[in-house]
């Protein structure tokens, strides 16, 4: 079966420009989680859905970063005004949920800010 | 909040040979410690979990410890092949078990010598 899937793979974007982030989660998974990954570090937390329901944001750096699961499903990180800072590879991934909470990740977007 | 720390960051060791990374953890009440394998330009993938109730994991040639009184564990490779070179992430899953995201380490590069 498909894995989680997240496009663009690559995006350049000039600073101030806003950015849209898409990832599909595995179908029927309940949980769904955005992390930042910086070059040469550990991904980072940034927010989680639970459905549609956000039930966690407080890792979003800024409130230029804002993410969306509206129907439960597909969910999109969008950045506002980007920054030279927001240069790194977003991750997500999905769990299963109802106990089990193995996270499967998509292979991330690239964000490149010049 | 929870903090991981893992070392060492490079790891280089004859092929054949064992390895082993460890990381430590803050939060006692943390339940779940995953192990994750991320090649490059890919996203993290799963290869071993522990739940606090256990005190070691094995599959195969991959082995994960967990010391909860020192509050730090391990992962083991033994008879290393060159396909084991990648990145490897421990990660904290919190008092919730992952169901809220995880607290990844830093990471450390596994260099397989031929």
């Amino acid at each position: 079966g498909a894995g989680v899937s997240q496009s663009p793979r690559y995006k350049v974007a000039k600073r101030g420009q806003d950015v849209a982030l898409r990832c599909d989660p595995i179908s029927g998974h309940v949980s769904l989680f955005w992390y930042q990954q910086a070059l040469g570090q550990g991904p980072e937390f940034l927010t989680y859905f639970q459905n549609e329901a956000q039930l966690d944001k407080s890792g979003l750096p800024s409130d230029r970063f804002f993410a969306e699961r509206p129907e439960g499903s597909v969910s999109t990180l969008k950045i506002q005004r980007t920054q030279q800072e927001d240069s790194a590879v977003y991750l997500c991934a999905s769990t299963q949920g109802r106990q089990n909470n193995e996270q499967f990740f998509g292979p991330g977007t690239r964000l490149t800010v010049l | 909040g929870e903090n991981v720390e893992q070392h060492p960051s490079t790891l280089s060791v004859q092929e054949g040979d064992s390895a082993v990374i460890k990381c430590t953890y803050s939060d006692s009440a943390s339940n779940y410690f995953p192990w994750y394998k991320q090649e490059l330009g890919k996203g993290p993938q799963l290869i071993i979990d522990i739940r606090s109730n256990v005190g070691e994991k094995k599959d195969q040639r991959i082995a994960v410890t967990l010391n909860k009184t020192a509050k730090h564990f391990s992962l083991h490779i033994t008879e290393t092949q060159p396909e084991d070179s990648a990145v490897y992430f421990c990660a904290d899953g919190g008092e919730g078990g992952g169901a809220d995201g995880l607290t990844f380490g830093k990471g450390t590069h596994l260099i397989i010598q031929p």
